[in-house]
């Protein structure tokens, strides 16, 4: 399978610990986003990368959260000091040209 | 800032009846409108899409229409069947030349399917 795959799929983590998580995108794809989405509602944007390149934030994400895609494969999205807040399932995606981006199956945090 | 409206937020038909949701934007810069269906712990799959240059799209039981002026687009499902239950998601994204590519999504519809 060649889709977007995220890493680990469930984490469960006490309160002010710090988690990281980790997306491989479709692999000719230049452009990866990080979403979050909690249950009922529809996945809000977090930020997006073209090749290395971090482009755009949500002001969603705190300076709790950081990005990074350093070779322009991969990301990881790290959480420090996690919240009972930030629990959530936390989506990666990728696309290549136009607007069309294909998601993985998510990472789901759980801080307790 | 830019919103995404979506309704209804449930939705239950008889299976081999039809089932439309509704979305409003409120960026008339948006040009590409997406749908997702999502199952419990899945991933959002892209199940069909609109540009705003085309006012209709079909692929099989499924259809997208957009009207530009009223900044709304429906997703149509016909001859439902019980594994299109899911929760589906519309989306707005603005335009390549924006330098944004974020998708702004409806807070979802839940559609069952009833045997």
């Amino acid at each position: 399978d060649t889709g977007v795959s995220q890493d680990p799929r469930h984490k469960i983590t006490k309160r002010g610990q710090n988690v990281t998580f980790r997306c491989d995108p479709i692999s000719e794809h230049n452009r990866l986003y990080w979403y979050r989405q909690t249950l009922g509602q529809g996945p809000e944007f977090l930020t997006y990368f073209q090749n290395e390149a971090q482009l755009e934030k949500s002001r969603l994400l705190s300076d709790r959260f950081s990005a990074e895609r350093p070779k322009g494969s991969f990301s990881t999205l790290e959480i420090q000091r996690t919240e009972q807040g930030d629990s959530a399932m936390y989506l990666c995606a990728s696309s290549y040209i136009g607007n069309t981006i294909y998601f993985g199956e998510g990472s789901w945090l759980t801080v307790v | 800032g830019e919103n995404v409206e979506q309704h209804p937020s449930t939705l239950s038909v008889q299976e081999g009846d039809s089932a439309v949701i509704k979305c409003t934007y409120s960026d008339s810069a948006s040009n590409y409108f997406p749908w997702y269906k999502q199952e419990l712990g899945k991933r959002p799959q892209l199940i069909i899409d609109i540009r705003s240059n085309v006012g209709e799209k079909k692929d099989q039981r499924i259809a997208v229409t957009l009207n530009k002026t009223a900044k709304h687009f429906s997703l149509h499902i016909t001859e439902t069947q019980p594994e299109d239950s899911a929760v589906y998601f519309c989306a707005a994204s603005p335009p390549l030349t924006s330098g944004t590519y974020k998708y702004i999504f409806g807070t979802g519809t839940r559609l069952k399917v009833l045997a």
